[in-house]
C-alpha cells in the first residue's frame, strides 16, 4: 500500500497571506489527523477529520481550518500567515477498522518571511 | 500543562548494547501508547505501540514497557545500530487509540559504531 502523501513538501509565503497544504491517506484510511511541528513546541495537534466531518480540535486559532473530502483526502488552510506559522505541518492517517494507529506523511515545510 | 513528558533530550549509546528511552505521562484517560521514530525533514515513522491492558510488546528488536501505576513506559533497543539514530518520540492517546495523539518532546538517541 502507498503511505500517506503531502504536497507540496516545501512552501515559502509571506506574512498575511493564506496556505493550503494536502494530504492523501493510506487507502482505505477514514481517519486523517493534522499536526504541527515546530522546534519550541514539539508536535502539537491541529485537527482530525473522519468521514468528512470535524472530529477533534486543537488549540489553535481559527485561522487555521481544514476540510476533508469524500475519497478521505484532507486539505488544510491557514489565512493570514504569521512568522510564528512557520513550521513542518503534519498529516497522519489511521484505520477505524483494527485499530488507530496513525502513520504519517513526510510533512510539509512552511516558511513564512 | 505537559501530558507526556521525555526528561532525557539525548542519549548516547554504542553498537550492540541495550537503549532504553523513557515516557512519563500524567493523564489517566490515556490507553494507548505508541513510540515513533524521526529523522529531520521526514514525518514520524511507526515503531510500535501498546495498549494499557499489556505490560509488554515486542517487535523484533524493540520492547516497549508499560507501568500503569507509575504512569512510565519506557522502549527498549537491543541491540543498537547506528541506523537507529535518529529522534524518538512517545505518543499517548485516549479511548483505544481514536483520540488524538498527545506527543512527548522527543529524545535524540546517537547510536556511535
Amino acid at each position: 500500500k502507498a503511505g500517506v502523501t503531502q504536497t507540496p513538501r516545501y512552501l515559502i509565503k509571506t506574512r498575511g497571506q493564506q496556505v493550503t497544504l494536502s494530504c492523501s491517506p493510506i487507502s482505505g484510511h477514514r481517519s486523517v489527523s493534522w499536526y504541527q511541528q515546530t522546534p519550541g513546541q514539539g508536535l502539537q495537534f491541529l485537527f482530525e477529520y473522519f468521514s468528512e466531518t470535524q472530529r477533534n480540535k486543537g488549540n489553535f486559532p481559527g485561522r487555521f481550518s481544514g476540510r476533508q473530502f469524500s475519497n478521505s483526502r484532507s486539505e488544510m488552510n491557514v489565512s493570514t500567515l504569521e512568522l510564528g506559522d512557520s513550521a513542518l505541518y503534519l498529516c497522519a492517517s489511521s484505520s477505524d477498522r483494527g485499530g488507530w494507529t496513525q502513520y504519517f506523511g513526510p510533512g510539509t515545510r512552511l516558511t513564512v518571511l | 500543562d505537559q501530558q507526556v513528558k521525555q526528561n532525557s533530550p539525548s542519549l548516547s549509546v554504542q553498537e550492540g548494547r541495550i537503549s532504553i528511552l523513557n515516557c512519563d505521562y500524567t493523564n489517566s484517560m490515556f490507553d494507548y501508547f505508541l513510540w515513533y521514530k524521526k529523522y529531520p525533514a521526514e514525518g514520524p515513522t511507526f515503531l510500535i505501540s501498546i495498549s494499557s491492558i499489556k505490560d509488554k510488546n515486542e517487535d523484533g528488536r524493540f520492547t516497549v514497557f508499560l507501568n500503569k501505576s507509575a504512569k512510565h513506559l519506557s522502549l527498549h533497543i537491543v541491540p543498537s545500530q547506528p541506523g537507529d539514530s535518529a529522534v524518538y518520540f512517545c505518543a499517548a492517546s485516549a479511548l483505544g487509540g481514536s483520540e488524538k495523539l498527545v506527543f512527548g518532546k522527543g529524545t535524540k538517541l546517537t547510536v556511535n559504531p
